[in-house]
C-alpha cells in the first residue's frame, strides 16, 4: 500500500539553490520521516518529525508538518551537487510500519 | 548508525527457479524487520512484516507462497521468491526496527542495500 503522494515528481536545480519537495499523506500517523535514495541503492534516514511537532532541522535540512492538512515539506538549503537522489517521504504508525509516498527525484546542476 | 547487509546485491535466475535473498543486521539484533519491493523509478510498496520466531505478517496483495519469509534468528530474516517469473523481477530492499526503537522517540529504519532479481 502506498499513503500518499509527493511533488514535484521530478525537480532539477542548480547548486547553491534551495530544494523544496512536498508530501501528503492520508490516515493518521505517529511520525513522518525522509529518506534519500541514490539510484539502485538502499535508503538512508535524512530525518524524522514526530507527530506533535511542528517543524525540525537539521544541518542543511528542514522538515515541516502540518497534521492538519496532512502534509510535511523537505527543505535543503544551499544544494550541492552531492545531494542528487531520490527522496521518500514515509509515515510511520506505532509498530514503526513505514509506508512511503511517491518519491521526488532531484537533480542539482553543478 | 546499525548496519543492515543484504545478500546478493543482485542475481539473475531463470523463470521458474527459487531465489533466497537474505537481510542480516550485522550490530544489532533486529526482532521485526520489513520487506520492500521496489518497481523502476517508483516508490517502495511493503511487501511483509517478517517477526523473530513467528509468522511473517502480508500485507493486502502479497502472495505467502509466493514470497516466503523466515526470521528464524534475531539477526537474519530471508525472503524466498518461488517459482519466480519475469514479472518477479525487481528490486527488493529489506529493513530493521531501530535497535533503541522507542527510546526517546527513536524511530529509525535501517535499510539494506537492496537486491535486484532479474528473472528470464
Amino acid at each position: 500500500s502506498q499513503q500518499g503522494e509527493e511533488d514535484p515528481q521530478a525537480l532539477s536545480i542548480q547548486e547553491g539553490e534551495n530544494a523544496t519537495m512536498n508530501c501528503s499523506y492520508k490516515t493518521s500517523i505517529n511520525n513522518l520521516q525522509w529518506y534519500r535514495q541514490n539510484s539502485g541503492r538502499g535508503l538512508v534516514h535524512l530525518i524524522l518529525i514526530r507527530s506533535n511537532e511542528r517543524e525540525k532541522h537539521s544541518g542543511r535540512l528542514r522538515v515541516t508538518l502540518d497534521t492538519s492538512k496532512k502534509s510535511s515539506s523537505l527543505l535543503i538549503t544551499a544544494s550541492r551537487a552531492a545531494d542528487t537522489a531520490s527522496y521518500f517521504c514515509a509515515t510511520g504508525d506505532a509498530t514503526n510500519k513505514l509506508i512511503f509516498g511517491t518519491g521526488t527525484l532531484l537533480a542539482v546542476q553543478p | 548508525g546499525a548496519v543492515v547487509s543484504q545478500h546478493p546485491s543482485w542475481v539473475i535466475c531463470k523463470s521458474g527457479t527459487s531465489v533466497k535473498i537474505e537481510c542480516r543486521s550485522l550490530d544489532f539484533q533486529a526482532t521485526t524487520m520489513f520487506w520492500y519491493r521496489q518497481f523502476p523509478k517508483q516508490s517502495l510498496m511493503l511487501m511483509a512484516t517478517s517477526n523473530e520466531g513467528s509468522k511473517a505478517t502480508y500485507e493486502q496483495g502479497v502472495e505467502k507462497d509466493k514470497f516466503l519469509i523466515n526470521h528464524a534468528s534475531l539477526t537474519l530474516s530471508t525472503l524466498t521468491v518461488t517459482s519466480a517469473h519475469p514479472e518477479d523481477s525487481s528490486f527488493y530492499i529489506c529493513s530493521a526496527r531501530d535497535p533503541m526503537w522507542g527510546q526517546g522517540g527513536r524511530r529509525e529504519a535501517f535499510f539494506g542495500q537492496g537486491t535486484r532479481l532479474t528473472v528470464v
